[in-house]
Parts: structure tokens; sequence; C-alpha cells
């Protein structure tokens, strides 16, 4: 079985872009999380779907994050614009129970320059 | 209150040996504890979890030992390999299982 695949591994943004990061979770998962890891937070969830639904929207990350959910098999991570302090691993993880075991993707890391 | 907290940051022990990773948390409502291991370039993968109403989970070599009343918890690797090196988070779920809340990590290195 394919796990979870993201895409770019890495992305070089200049302040202000538009970025989309790409999704691929584990098929027949019906839960879908986008994470953002840094060395000074850690582990922040942005945003959780359940069956394609958006039940989490981050909270503070809601002004230039969105997370959409195309299909069932596929979802993105749009953050516009990018500023410096977005710089960051963004990871995605599936699960087929509500959290119970994350399976995550490698990640993409972004760069703002 | 929803603050999961890692001790040490970072720990060295010697191939053969035993590291222990702690873990404290401060919700009573949590009652799910994974800990997710993680190696460089990669994303975090589950290594083995707990539920409050147990006080011990062996898997393999990894043990959790869980205390309720002190609400915390640590992580026992035994004969520690250099492939164990890696960083290890602890986590922590309760009524709402999908807002899994993350300790900043323990990294391990395990010396040849």
């Amino acid at each position: 079985d394919a796990g979870v695949t993201q895409t770019p591994r890495h992305e070089v943004a200049e302040k202000g872009q538009t970025i989309i990061l790409k999704c691929e979770p584990v098929s027949g998962h019906n839960d879908l999380f986008w994470y953002r890891q840094t060395k000074i937070q850690g582990l922040e969830l942005l945003s959780y779907f359940r069956s394609k639904s958006l039940m989490e929207d981050g909270g503070a990350f809601k002004d230039r994050f969105k997370a959409e959910m195309l299909n069932s098999s596929f979802s993105t991570l749009k953050i516009q614009p990018t500023e410096p302090k977005d710089s960051a691993v963004y990871l995605c993880a599936s699960s087929d129970r509500a959290a119970e075991t994350l399976y995550f993707g490698s990640g993409t890391r972004l760069t703002v320059l | 209150q929803q603050q999961v907290r890692q001790s040490p940051q970072s720990l060295t022990v010697w191939e053969g040996e035993t590291a222990i990773l702690n873990c404290s948390y401060e919700n009573s409502a949590f009652d799910y504890f994974p800990w997710y291991q993680q190696f460089p370039g990669e994303g975090p993968a589950l290594l083995i979890a707990i539920r409050s109403v147990s006080d011990k989970k062996e898997d393999g070599g990894f043990t959790i030992f869980f205390n309720k009343r002190e609400k915390n918890l640590s992580l026992h690797i035994k004969d520690s390999q250099p492939g164990d090196s890696a960083t290890y988070f602890c986590a922590a779920s309760g009524t709402n299982a999908y807002k899994v809340i993350f300790g900043k990590g323990t990294h391990l290195h395990v010396l040849p």
C-alpha cells in the first residue's frame, strides 16, 4: 500500500508569493490532517478533514492558510501571501480512525525569502 | 492545560544501554498517549501507544510506563542501537480524538 505522498519535497518562495502544497493520503483513509513543524513550536495542527469535510481550520492560521480537499484522494494547502515566518516543514497525515494512528508523509520544506 | 512536556531535549546513550525518555501532561481528560519516532527527512511514524486504563505497554524493545496520578509517562528503549537514533515525540489526545497535542520531542543519539 502506498503511504502518504507529499509534493514538492522542497519549495522556495519570495515573500508575498502564493504557494500550493499537495498531499495524497493513504487510500481508504477518511481523515486528513495538515501540520506545521518548526523547532521552536513543534508540531501544530493547521487543518483537519473528515470525509472531505473541514472540521478544524487551525484558528490562528486561518487568515493566510487555506486547506482544501478536492476529492478523497487529494488535498492542497495554499499559503497566500507567504511571509518569512512561514518557513517550516509542512506535514500531511491521514488516518482511518480519527488520529488514533497518524500516517505522515515526508513533508514539504518551505523556505520563504 | 493543553501542553505536553518532554525531557530531556537531547539524550545520548551507548549502544546496548536503556534510553529513558520522559513526558508529562496537564489535562486530566487526555486518555490516549502515542509515541512517534521521526528520522531526518521523514515524517513521524507511530512507534507505540498506551491508553490511560493501562500502566504499562510493551512492544519489542519499547516499553511505556504510565502514571495517571502523577500525569506522566516514560518510554524505555531497551538495548539501544545506533539505528534507534531519532527524535521521539510524546503525544496526547482526549475527547476530541483528532486534536493530538505533541510534545517538542527528545533527540536520541545512540553511540556505537
